[in-house]
């Protein structure tokens, strides 16, 4: 079963507007954590944002905020004021438990593209 | 931020021969490093952990053989592809989780591995 699932292939977003970049996770653990990564053409993945499953407000970091809906078991990145640096492919991840190795699974991914 | 330094960036290698990759975490103890896969335009697919001291965890449908796996101390693990077929060209990625339990992955540069 898709544990990470990212809905968006492509968004087109005219810049200085706020996008919302979708995810929606499944687990039956109850602590989890939940990531954004932005990798940009060059490969390299760019860490943006974390959100833990107990954490009870959702995480912000600077333009970026993660809307964390627990029951709905949704964890959507929003960009605001978006910028033309801000076209990449956008990762949600999530690593289950407190205890093993806690890998990283990956969603498929959403390419953003910032049109001036 | 931590830093995970991954080399080379690019390599070219003929069909047959092996190619080593090298993660290393530049200024923090990584017990546990992860290796990736990323095919064009798709996500990172976990290949393995690497566990300091230890033998590799693989993922299910990894070959063991091809790719070894050597985490000799806790700043450097090693991804070895051996014997080399051009369907082994993809894009390869580290990361290294920081100390802590809810802490981020680094993420190293990749390697764009092509075999010709």
């Amino acid at each position: 079963a898709q544990k990470i699932t990212q809905t968006q292939p492509g968004m087109f977003v005219q810049e200085k507007e706020a996008v919302t970049l979708d995810c929606t996770y499944d687990t039956s653990d109850p602590s989890y954590g939940l990531f954004w990564y932005k990798q940009p053409s060059s490969g390299e993945m760019i860490f943006l944002i974390y959100q833990g499953s107990y954490d009870q407000q959702n995480a912000t970091e600077g333009r970026y905020s993660l809307n964390f809906q627990k029951a709905r078991k949704s964890a959507n990145l929003v960009i605001s004021a978006s910028q033309l640096g801000d076209s990449a492919m956008y990762f949600c991840a999530m690593r289950e438990g407190i205890q093993g190795a806690q890998k990283l699974v990956f969603g498929q991914g959403t390419r953003l593209t910032i049109n001036p | 931020g931590a830093v995970v330094s991954q080399h080379p960036s690019r390599v070219i290698c003929k069909s047959g021969t092996s190619v080593k990759i090298e993660c290393r975490s530049l200024d923090f103890q990584a017990t546990t490093m992860f290796w990736y896969r990323q095919f064009p335009k798709k996500s990172l697919m976990l290949m393995a952990t690497s566990n300091e001291g230890s033998k590799a965890t693989y993922e299910q449908g990894v070959e063991k053989d091809k790719f070894l796996i050597n985490h000799a101390s806790l700043t450097l693990s090693t991804l070895t592809v051996t014997s080399a077929h051009p369907e082994d060209s993809s894009f390869y990625i580290c990361s290294a989780r920081a100390p802590g339990l809810y802490t981020e992955a680094f993420f190293g540069q990749g390697t764009r591995l092509t075999v010709v």
